[in-house]
């Protein structure tokens, strides 16, 4: 079974701090995604990555960036907290690129920001 | 752009009654649609799937069919179970493999 390790459940940061929120995959998956949910708007795409060194802007990804130095690996980089990043961030990955395959997912990040 | 419209909730049944949750989309070409379940204080997890027209994905006693003709992916339940209690998520892929959703339905089922 594919495991999507996200490193916090609970995180709490004061505006304004460099925040990194991780996630690992351990089933070799080429496409990694961050999305946030927030109630009443549902799951947003943040970035995504098909490929090491790759990055894709998703849906909303003003405030954030991403790094991916390893396959397994996708950290999402909040580079400077504000309280309207306060949400569930949710990390997936997908098997292979073009095939439209199902995601699977973290737990979540509860992240609130002060 | 691509889009998926789901119907809101909450929605309250009682324990066997039938469920239908309505899920409509707008997409180019030929997407691939989804189910995604969210139990309490977890991630999303892949219901049932169709990846063409006419297609019908099943799991867990839940069925849906992909219906192009009215670009609708409703997802159906012929008893439901307190256990089912949790928020559901219509969703579509296309070719670029970026998986759009909807904005979720919360489902309380009561004994």
């Amino acid at each position: 079974d594919v495991k999507v390790t996200q490193s916090s459940r609970y995180l709490v940061k004061r505006t304004g701090e460099k925040v990194f929120l991780e996630c690992v995959q351990d089933m070799d998956h080429e496409n990694m995604f961050w999305y946030r949910q927030d109630p009443g708007l549902g799951l947003r795409l943040i970035y995504f990555s098909y490929d090491v060194k790759m990055k894709e802007k998703g849906d909303i990804p003003e405030g954030y960036s991403v790094s991916r130095e390893k396959k397994e690996r996708f950290s999402l980089i909040l580079e400077s907290a504000s309280t309207n990043q306060t949400s569930m961030y949710l990390c997936a990955s997908s098997l292979l690129r073009g095939y439209n395959s199902p995601l699977h997912f973290g737990n979540g990040t509860r992240l609130t920001v002060t | 752009g691509d889009s998926v419209t789901q119907m809101e909730g909450p929605v309250t049944l009682s324990e066997e009654a039938f469920l239908t949750i309505n899920c409509t989309y707008t997409a180019t070409g030929y997407p691939s649609l989804f189910w995604y379940v969210q139990y309490p204080g977890e991630g999303l997890q892949l219901l049932l799937k169709a990846t063409k027209a006419d297609d019908k994905g099943s799991n867990k006693g839940f069925e849906a069919t992909y219906r192009k003709e009215t670009t609708s992916f409703h997802l159906e339940k012929g008893s439901v179970q307190v256990s089912d209690s949790a928020v559901y998520f219509c969703a579509l892929s296309n070719r670029d493999d970026k998986i759009i959703f909807g904005k979720g339905t919360r489902l309380h089922i009561l004994p």
